[in-house]
């Protein structure tokens, strides 16, 4: 069954640096979301992409993130200049239109 | 209440046994969505319910949904202790829309 990959798989960087978290969508997939989830928290939706903007987003999504889909294939989640709260796992979705979103296995962030 | 809250929080039972596992929601909803994590991994779709169905099945999970009390469950009969995992539901107000994850509900089956 194709698969969203996410990399990498963890990643460890200092407060105030810019990171980017990378997802290989399903090859049909048109609508592409980032969720993340904070240790022991519920997942939570930071924003849908499609045709190329930003559908929607939540209130997390401030202006330290932003995502893109640099070469057509690839679809990334920037964080700009990271806190100590934006340690979570990071997860990438896409979806077709039709069957049921498709997760990653996501990208555990952790911020020191 | 919030949005996809799950009842209970956690629940261990012996393998065999049947789970059950309870959410409820507060706005209008087009689908409902049920999702297994196993600890520090990613999000495993189980099984999708529209907002016009009832109950669907999947092997050995039932899942109901009533709209009028904004609730669903899903239930695992002959558990295993693969079945040991984290259980949410999510809710998307449209197809493609962004989903409304509840806090979840921590299964254990015991061997």
């Amino acid at each position: 069954e194709p698969e969203v990959t996410q990399t990498p798989s963890h990643q460890v960087t200092q407060m105030g640096q810019e990171v980017i978290l990378r997802c290989v969508p399903i090859s049909n997939h048109l609508y592409f979301y980032w969720y993340r989830q904070i240790l022991g928290q519920k997942v939570e939706f930071l924003v849908s992409f499609y045709n190329n903007e930003i559908s929607e987003k939540s209130e997390i999504f401030d202006d330290q993130f932003s995502v893109e889909r640099p070469d057509g294939s690839n679809f990334t989640l920037k964080i700009r200049s990271t806190k100590l709260e934006d340690s979570a796992m990071y997860f990438c979705a896409t979806f077709d239109g039709g069957s049921p979103l498709h997760f990653g296995n996501g990208t555990r962030l952790t911020v020191t | 209440s919030q949005q996809g809250e799950e009842d209970p929080q956690a629940l261990s039972i012996q393998e065999g046994e049947n789970a059950t596992m309870n959410c409820s929601y507060k706005t209008s909803i087009n689908n409902l969505q049920w999702y297994r994590q196993n600890s520090g991994r990613g999000l495993v779709h189980l099984i999708l319910i529209r907002s016009n169905e009832r109950e669907k099945h999947s092997g050995r999970l039932r899942v109901t949904l009533d709209t009028s009390k904004k609730s669903s469950s899903l239930l695992i009969t002959a558990s295993r202790a693969a079945d040991t995992a984290s259980y949410f539901c999510a809710t998307g107000e449209t197809s493609g829309s962004r989903l409304t994850f509840g806090e979840g509900t921590q299964l254990t089956v015991n061997p």
